[in-house]
C-alpha cells in the first residue's frame, strides 16, 4: 500500500541554522508533491509544489528537491527563525485529486 | 484570496448526539473535502465531494455521512456521535483542472463527544 514517512520527532535547532526535514514515500509514482505548514489549532496552509521533472524548487527561504529515484523530497528552511517554529507535512496525489499526508515532523526554531 | 470557513471552532456534544459541522468556500472549488486530525494519526480523509451532489468515502467514512447541496457548503454529519469521534475536524477545498491539487484548509473544529 502507498505509504509516506516523515520524521516523527521534533527537530530542533537553533535561529539562523537551516532547516532541513525530510518525506519519504513508497508504492508512489507521483507526478508532483507538496508542502504545508500547520501551526497549532489551525488548518494546514499551502507552501511549495514541486513537480517530478524539477529538481528543486526556491521560494524566499524556502528549498524543496524531490529525488523520484530515492522516492524522497527535502523541505530546507534557511536562515530559520522562531516563526517558522510549526509542523510541516508533505502530502502526494491520489485518486480525484486527492492528497495523502505524512504525519508530519515539529520544527522547533529556538533564539 | 481563498477563503474556507467552517461553522464552529469548538463544539461538545454527547454522545447518541446528531451532529452537524458545516463548511463554505468561497472560491467556486469544485472539489472539497472532510478529514479528521489526530495526534499521531495525522490527516485522514473522511468524505469528498467533487460536485454538487456527489460523494465519495474517503479512509475513514464509517460513522459519517456528508451533504453537498450547493457548490460553495459541505456538510459533515454524525448521525450518532460516539467518544472516539472526539477529534479535529478539517475541511478543505480545491479547483481541479490547474495541476496542482492544492487544498485550502478552513480553521478546523475542535469536536468533544462526552
Amino acid at each position: 500500500s502507498q505509504k509516506i514517512e516523515q520524521n516523527s520527532e521534533a527537530l530542533n535547532i537553533q535561529e539562523g541554522k537551516t532547516a532541513t526535514l525530510t518525506c519519504n514515500y513508497t508504492n508512489y509514482s507521483p507526478a508532483y508533491l507538496q508542502w504545508y505548514r500547520q501551526d497549532p489549532g489551525r488548518g494546514p496552509v499551502f507552501l511549495l509544489l514541486i513537480r517530478e521533472n524539477e529538481k528543486e524548487k526556491r521560494k524566499e527561504r524556502l528549498k524543496v528537491t524531490f529525488d523520484t529515484t530515492l522516492k524522497q523530497s527535502l523541505f530546507h528552511i534557511t536562515a530559520s527563525q522562531p516563526a517558522d517554529s510549526a509542523t510541516y507535512l508533505c502530502a502526494l496525489v491520489g485518486g480525484y485529486s486527492t492528497l495523502t499526508f505524512g504525519k508530519g515532523t515539529m520544527l522547533l526554531v529556538s533564539p | 484570496d481563498v477563503k474556507v470557513t467552517q461553522s464552529s471552532r469548538y463544539l461538545v456534544k454527547r454522545t447518541g448526539e446528531k451532529v452537524f459541522l458545516e463548511c463554505v468556500q468561497d472560491m467556486d472549488h469544485e472539489n472539497m473535502f472532510w478529514y479528521r486530525q489526530d495526534p499521531g494519526l495525522g490527516l485522514r480523509l473522511i468524505y469528498f465531494s467533487y460536485d454538487v451532489k456527489m460523494k465519495e468515502k474517503g479512509d475513514i467514512p464509517e460513522g459519517y455521512s456528508v451533504s453537498r447541496e450547493k457548490k460553495e457548503r459541505f456538510s459533515l454529519i454524525l448521525e450518532s456521535a460516539s467518544t472516539n469521534q472526539t477529534s479535529m475536524y478539517l475541511c478543505a477545498s480545491s479547483l481541479p483542472g490547474e495541476g496542482t491539487d492544492t487544498q485550502y484548509f478552513g480553521p478546523g473544529t475542535r469536536l468533544t463527544v462526552l
